[in-house]
């Protein structure tokens, strides 16, 4: 069965500080990763796509690919208390020539000022 | 205009009753899916369409009816449901359904079956 992989959390961190999170996924002929803000009751929000091993930054967001180790994660630098929310990662899985959007079970981010 | 719309933004329904949910967009996307939310979990995939034709069905129960009338909108028939089908639903677009297209999420509408 083809997963996507997060640690639940939550994850705390103080405000100021980088807070780093990790997916990992299944399937390794994925080309496409996403991560999605969602907050509490609403729905979610694309922060980032990748889709090459590398680093690919917008802001304070900072989006790592190594499919390799078919590894994906995301760093917030200088986290503030409006960024505490679910953060889920997505990858669009192949299944017989279509593509399966997976979403993980997603990482709850505390930053406390 | 990068807004994905649905409607109602809340509903309540009993077991025998027969409603709809609604998606539009502007996007010029070709692709939209349904996804179904329950609390602390994350979205299901029930739907997708491309160019309007149903292209996957993740085994979702029949009381659950897609349609894609034109390319910006997207409907949900729902009839005869069950309390555990009480959730978060959400339509999303994409430009197409090929893999890189990064897909844009509505605000859902909170299902309540009574």
């Amino acid at each position: 069965q083809k997963e996507v992989e997060q640690n639940s959390g939550p994850l705390s961190v103080p405000e100021g500080a980088i807070a780093s999170l990790n997916c990992t996924y299944s399937d390794r002929g994925s080309q496409s990763f996403f991560w999605y803000r969602q907050y509490s009751g609403k729905s979610p929000e694309l922060i980032m796509s990748i889709y090459s091993n590398g680093d690919k930054e917008d802001g304070r967001f900072t989006a790592q690919l190594n499919k390799a180790s078919q590894y994906v994660s995301l760093l917030i630098r200088d986290s503030q208390p409006s960024d505490s929310a679910t953060y889920l990662c997505a990858v669009n899985m192949g299944a017989g020539g279509s593509y399966i959007p997976t979403f993980g079970r997603g990482t709850s981010l505390i930053v406390h000022p | 205009d990068t807004e994905v719309t649905q409607t109602p933004k809340h509903l309540v329904m009993g077991m025998t009753n027969k409603k709809s949910l609604k998606c539009e967009q502007h996007m010029g996307h070709r692709a939209m899916y349904w996804y179904k939310q329950k609390a602390k979990k994350p979205p299901e995939l029930m739907f997708v369409y491309s160019y309007e034709k149903l292209s996957i069905n993740e085994s979702v129960p029949s009381r659950f009816s897609p349609e894609c009338p034109n390319s910006s909108l997207l409907n949900l028939h729902l009839h005869a449901l069950q309390p555990e089908d009480s959730a978060l639903y959400l339509c999303a677009s994409s430009q197409t359904s090929s893999g890189y297209n990064e897909q844009f999420f509505g605000p859902g509408t909170r299902l309540t079956v009574l």
